[in-house]
């Protein structure tokens, strides 16, 4: 099944580092999306990317996708510890589908 | 606040039980879904609807039981439930169209004993 898989699942970092996790997935897309949930929570949306575009900015986070690779990266950039939560892309699997992958799991230390 | 609100927020229910989780939009979207997430596992889409009419069934038992009055409330109706049916169930919304946002509830921590 369409899936997206996040890596690496786990992510421990210094604030003030840059924070990088991955995305693949198997069959053709319209469009990725990336979420955050805080331990416990629901999903919160961070940034589309649509299939013709490459790179999207949205104030620290920089999200690259290579249809070819069927790949997408996420940045964060200068991380907080406020950033700690576990993140997520979803790729659409058809009108009114989202699939969503395992996360990645990131720690910001202080 | 994401404007999608789950009921109740804990729910610890016996084998033999009823109950059932309640999700409630205000946004204007005319799709609801209902997603399973178990420890170290993907969201696993469960139900959607649109436009109060049910478009995904993915493979779920008959002991949950979706239903949509209309289109800013959804129910999943829980009986005779496993104890690996122990989750948080996540109801999300999105708009009509193709690439739209999902707005999520805070979910419902369901534990089977």
């Amino acid at each position: 099944s369409q899936q997206g898989e996040e890596d690496p699942q786990a992510l421990s970092i210094q604030e003030g580092e840059n924070a990088t996790m991955n995305c693949s997935y198997k069959t053709s897309i319209n469009n990725l999306q990336w979420y955050r949930q805080n331990s416990g929570r629901g999903l919160v949306h961070l940034i589309l990317i649509r299939s013709n575009e490459r790179e999207k900015h949205s104030g620290r986070l920089r999200v690259t996708l290579d249809t070819s690779k069927k790949s997408s990266s996420l940045l964060i950039t200068a991380s907080r510890a406020a950033d700690t939560a576990s993140y997520f892309c979803a790729t659409d699997a058809g009108t009114y589908k989202y699939i969503f992958g395992t996360g990645t799991r990131l720690k910001v230390l202080a | 606040e994401t404007g999608v609100t789950q009921t109740p927020r804990h729910l610890v229910m016996g084998m033999t039980n009823k109950k059932s989780l309640k999700c409630e939009q205000h946004l204007g979207h005319n799709a609801m879904y209902w997603y399973k997430q178990s420890a170290k596992k993907p969201l696993e889409l469960m139900f959607v609807y649109n436009f109060k009419e049910q478009t995904e069934n993915n493979s779920v038992p008959s002991r949950f039981s979706p239903e949509c009055p209309n289109s800013s409330h959804l129910f999943l109706h829980l009986h005779t439930l496993q104890p690996e049916d122990s989750a948080l169930y996540l109801c999300a919304s999105t708009e009509a169209g193709e690439g739209t946002e999902a707005f999520f509830g805070q979910g419902t921590r369901l534990t089977v004993v």
